[in-house]
């Protein structure tokens, strides 16, 4: 039931592009995207729910295909502070939000 | 407006201790959770609370009991602590369950070492 992320880990030079995946082998009702700096909280960056919206802020956006259950992550001009670990997180069913293990992004000068 | 407080931060305990995690929020938020966080398992539910005095299971329930007699307040009892449950564990709440247009907010967690 935990959806599953790729890559696992990316290495980025600042100004560079990077997507993430995250797919779930059940119905979507939303998907969540959040960033964890080492040894902080994870912080909430947007929602997606039905209806395959793409939402964005910044130069970080997100898509969701519910049809294929996946959602993907794009961030566009990567600066030093997009470094951390990116989280999905999906729900199947009401209430349950499930994440999946974690895309971990490097940002270097 | 402190947010999600959770405390202790820090916490070791012998096998077979039992302790309570406390976590409370201050936003009027109905939906409350409990996550642990292994490395490379990534955030996993434990139990969650759609509003006072309701609780449910998440992933990994056993070993935990919760109960949600305020809205503000969502404790996490270990009945009798094991290895395997050292961890991070994070305390999460939100205006409303999963399916709205609300994100969670987390607290700073709890490290907790069992050994």
């Amino acid at each position: 039931q935990q959806p599953v992320q790729s890559p696992q880990a990316v290495i980025l030079r600042e100004g560079e592009d990077a997507v993430i995946n995250c797919s779930s082998s059940k119905a979507l009702y939303s998907v969540h995207w959040y960033r964890q700096k080492h040894g902080e909280a994870p912080v909430f960056l947007m929602i997606l729910l039905k209806g395959g919206e793409q939402k964005g802020h910044d130069k970080i956006s997100a898509s969701f295909n519910e049809k294929k259950q996946q959602s993907s992550l794009y961030l566009t001009a990567s600066q030093l502070s997009y470094s951390g670990t990116y989280f999905c997180g999906t729900e199947v069913n009401t209430d349950k939000l499930i994440f999946g293990t974690g895309t971990r992004l490097q940002v270097f000068p | 407006n402190a947010g999600v407080t959770q405390t202790p931060k820090f916490q070791v305990l012998k096998t077979g201790q039992s302790m309570t995690l406390q976590c409370a929020q201050d936003m009027n938020h109905e939906y409350m959770s409990w996550y642990r966080q292994d490395p490379g398992m990534g955030l996993r539910l434990i139990h969650y609370s759609v509003g006072a005095g309701i609780t449910d299971q998440g992933e990994v329930p056993n070993g935990y009991n919760v109960s949600r007699s305020t809205t503000e307040d969502f404790p996490l009892r270990l009945l009798s602590a094991a290895p395997s449950q050292t961890s991070v564990y994070f305390c999460a709440s939100s205006p409303a369950g999963a399916v709205t247009n609300y994100g969670y907010t987390f607290g700073s967690g709890t490290r907790l070492t069992v050994v």
